[in-house]
């Protein structure tokens, strides 16, 4: 079936350090890639996606690059925010339903 | 913006009985969800509703569960005999298409913790 990986947390990070969360997944079919992300005392709001092979998605200076070859999905920003501090899912869609990975905590400090 | 909320934010229960998780999707969704993160793991899926019936349910969704939209704005979540594994935070979800993957995203609430002792 479906599954993500992502790489264990918490990441800690000084502010305007370079961040990269890793995910692979495994998949049957064409599916889409999501990254969520909650921050304290809230819901999963949608960071990004793409839908296929090779597209980037991006928001809020967050990218990831959907690389079929690798079954990755990598989240990356090249300078974090102390406000960037929250959990990020990267998730896999499928017809109907979201897999998850596991999360991966993000702290930064100032 | 239009968001998915849920009530109550924290339920504690005792072990065999039953609680209600209550959630309002956003007004113009069709497909509703909900899915459960147990503490330190991922993020699962339990069912999906549409048209007044479920249209997918998973493994984990068995007769102790039950969703239900008893009028048109709320989605609730029963769960008959609570037990101690049913701890974890659910989260309700709404979605304007059934295929959220490529064309809409799920709207995701704050979420429910339930607290089983």
């Amino acid at each position: 079936g479906d599954s993500v990986t992502q790489m264990e947390g918490p990441v800690t990070l000084s502010e305007e350090a370079f961040l990269t969360i890793n995910c692979t997944y495994t998949a049957t079919g064409y599916p889409s890639l999501f990254w969520y992300v909650q921050y304290p005392g809230e819901g999963l709001q949608l960071l990004l996606k793409a839908t296929k092979a090779d597209d980037k998605g991006s928001n809020k200076g967050f990218e990831a690059t959907y690389r079929k070859e690798t079954t990755s999905f990598h989240l990356e920003k090249g300078s974090v925010q102390v406000s960037d501090s929250a959990v990020y899912f990267c998730a896999l869609g499928g017809y109907s339903t979201l897999t998850f990975g596991k999360g991966t905590m993000l702290l930064v400090s100032p | 913006e239009p968001e998915v909320t849920q009530t109550p934010s924290h339920q504690v229960t005792q072990m065999g009985q039953e609680v209600i998780l209550r959630c309002v999707p956003i007004s113009n969704h069709l497909y509703f969800y909900w899915y459960r993160q147990i503490l330190g793991q991922k993020v699962e899926f339990l069912v999906s509703f549409y048209n007044n019936e479920i249209s997918e349910k998973s493994e984990i969704f068995d007769d102790q569960f039950s969703v239900e939209r008893p009028d048109g704005s709320n989605f609730t979540l029963k769960i008959r005999s609570t037990k101690l594994e049913d701890s974890a935070m659910y989260f309700c979800a709404s979605s304007e298409v059934r295929t959220p993957a490529r064309y809409s995203p799920l709207h995701f609430g704050n979420g429910t913790r339930l607290t089983v002792t």
